[in-house]
C-alpha cells in the first residue's frame, strides 16, 4: 500500500521560479488537501478538492495554484517562489469531507532562496 | 471560526511518568476531535478521534483523550511513557456541520513537542 506519496522531498528554488509539487494517492480517496507546516503554527490549509474537478482555497492560498483532473492526484503549484513560502508541504487523503480519517503524505521540504 | 489551542510547545517527561497533552479548542458547535503524531522527517500520523458517542476516545499506543464540552478540551494521556512517544503532536478539529464554513476542513493546534528523559 502506497497510501498519499509525495515528489520531491526536498526542493530549493531561487526566488521567482515555478515548479508544482506532486502528490499521488491509491486510496480512492475523494478529499485531497494541502498544508504548510511552520514552526510554532501548526498546519496550515492552502488549497483543498472534494473530488475530481472540484477545487476551493483554505486558509493560506495566495501564491499557490491547484486542480484536480483525476481522484488520485492533487498537484501544487507555486507560481513565483517567494523566501515567505519556505516550508515543509504536506498532502493529505480521505474518504470523505468528514476527514474521519485523514492520511498525510512524508511531506516536501522547500526552501526558496 | 475555529481554533485550536494547544498549551505548552515543549513536554517534558520521565520514561514511565504520565503523559498530559492539553488541547483545547473554540467553536459555536461541538467539533469533531482528533489528535495527530509526527515522527522526526515523517508525515502526521492519526492517534485518535472523537466524532460522537464515547467521550473518552482509546488510540493507538496506549493515548486516550476525553471530550469535555463544558471545558471545551481535549487533553491527551498516556498512563506511562515510552522512549518512542517522543515527537511533536498535534490537535485538530474539524467542523460537523454540513455547509458549515469549515465543514471537513481541518484546522490545526500550534503542536506539542514531547521529550522523554530516561
Amino acid at each position: 500500500n502506497a497510501g498519499v506519496t509525495q515528489t520531491p522531498k526536498f526542493q530549493v528554488l531561487k526566488t521567482g521560479q515555478s515548479m508544482t509539487l506532486q502528490c499521488a494517492q491509491d486510496m480512492n480517496h475523494e478529499y485531497m488537501s494541502w498544508y504548510r507546516q511552520d514552526p510554532g503554527m501548526g498546519l496550515r490549509l492552502i488549497h483543498y478538492s472534494v473530488g475530481a474537478g472540484i477545487t476551493d482555497q483554505g486558509e493560506v492560498p495566495n501564491g499557490y495554484n491547484v486542480s484536480r483532473s483525476t481522484t488520485e492526484d492533487f498537484p501544487l503549484r507555486l507560481l513565483s517562489a517567494a523566501p515567505s513560502q519556505t516550508s515543509v508541504y504536506f498532502c493529505a487523503s480521505s474518504y470523505s469531507i468528514l476527514n474521519t480519517e485523514a492520511f498525510f503524505g512524508q511531506g516536501t521540504r522547500l526552501t526558496v532562496v | 471560526a475555529q481554533s485550536v489551542t494547544q498549551l505548552g510547545s515543549h513536554v517534558s517527561v520521565s520514561e514511565g511518568a504520565l503523559v498530559l497533552l492539553r488541547c483545547n479548542y473554540s467553536s459555536s458547535v461541538p467539533p469533531y476531535l482528533f489528535w495527530y503524531v509526527q515522527y522526526p522527517n515523517q508525515g502526521l500520523q492519526l492517534l485518535l478521534k472523537y466524532t460522537t458517542g464515547a467521550t473518552l476516545v482509546k488510540g493507538i499506543n496506549g493515548f486516550e483523550a476525553e471530550f469535555k464540552k463544558s471545558e471545551t478540551s481535549f487533553h491527551l494521556t498516556k498512563p506511562s511513557a515510552h522512549m518512542s512517544d517522543a515527537a511533536e503532536y498535534f490537535c485538530a478539529v474539524s467542523d460537523r456541520r454540513a455547509g458549515g464554513t469549515s465543514y471537513g476542513k481541518l484546522t490545526f493546534g500550534q503542536g506539542t513537542i514531547l521529550t522523554v528523559h530516561p
